[in-house]
């Protein structure tokens, strides 16, 4: 069965919402979780790092401010898109190590965003 | 930083044939390389993955060989079926401790044909 949960699985939306996108891990603790944004026919892109109890740590190029990262507890990490706009449109997809780094991540199965 | 080159993009195989994904890497400090299986719509589900102390790995069908020399690893899936079907993606990641990120191959669409 699923080790990780995302929601919403789809979320279409107009031009200058924010959309925040839910992360859980299911029976484990996930001190550290990845946020990926994939666009079609293409690979995974790494947006940044979501450690439990601390800021988020962003890949080169990924906004901040627009990607707004909260990881509050050990089992939920949040993906925030403030005011997205149709370029913002993509696959994101979540991933969760357990508290051993040498066991494999697991992924949540995505969430497609379609800003209009 | 690491970099993953994988190929063919696509593959196309009879219902039956073997299908063969290959991958190399740049950073010799990489010794975990998974491999995982993307359906449509869906987020990647790990199959297989090996470690660097060990140059290959079965499970049923499917098998991973690592040549760490050549830093070469491969994907084999035998007696192919229509559900095999999806995009396969290699992955890197380096040792060191801690929750390295994986760097990710650029995957391959397999279409097995009934």
């Amino acid at each position: 069965g699923a080790v990780v949960s995302q929601h919403p699985s789809r979320v279409i939306c107009k031009s200058g919402t924010s959309v925040k996108i839910e992360c859980r891990s299911l029976d484990f603790q996930a001190t550290t979780m990845f946020w990926y944004r994939q666009f079609p026919k293409q690979s995974l892109m790494l947006m940044a790092t979501s450690n439990e109890g601390s800021k988020a740590t962003y890949e080169q190029g990924v906004e901040k401010d627009k990607f707004l990262i909260n990881h509050a507890s050990l089992t939920l990490s949040t993906l925030t898109v403030t005011s997205a706009h149709p370029e913002d449109s993509s696959f994101y997809i979540c991933s969760a190590f357990g508290q051993d780094s040498n066991q494999p991540q697991h992924f949540g199965d995505g969430t497609r965003l379609s800003i209009l | 930083g690491e970099n993953v080159e994988q190929h063919p993009s696509t593959l196309s195989v009879q219902e039956g044939d073997s299908a063969v994904i290959k991958c190399t890497y740049s950073d010799s400090a990489s010794n975990y390389f998974p491999w995982y299986k993307q359906e449509l719509g869906k987020g990647p589900q790990l199959i297989i993955d090996i470690r660097s102390n060990v140059g290959e790995k079965k499970d049923q069908r499917i098998a991973v060989t690592l040549n760490k020399t050549a830093k070469h690893f491969s994907l084999h899936i035998t007696e192919t079926q229509p559900e095999d079907s999806a995009v396969y993606f290699c992955a890197a990641r380096k040792g060191g401790g801690g929750y390295q990120k994986v760097t990710f191959g650029i995957g391959t669409k397999l279409q097995v044909i009934p």
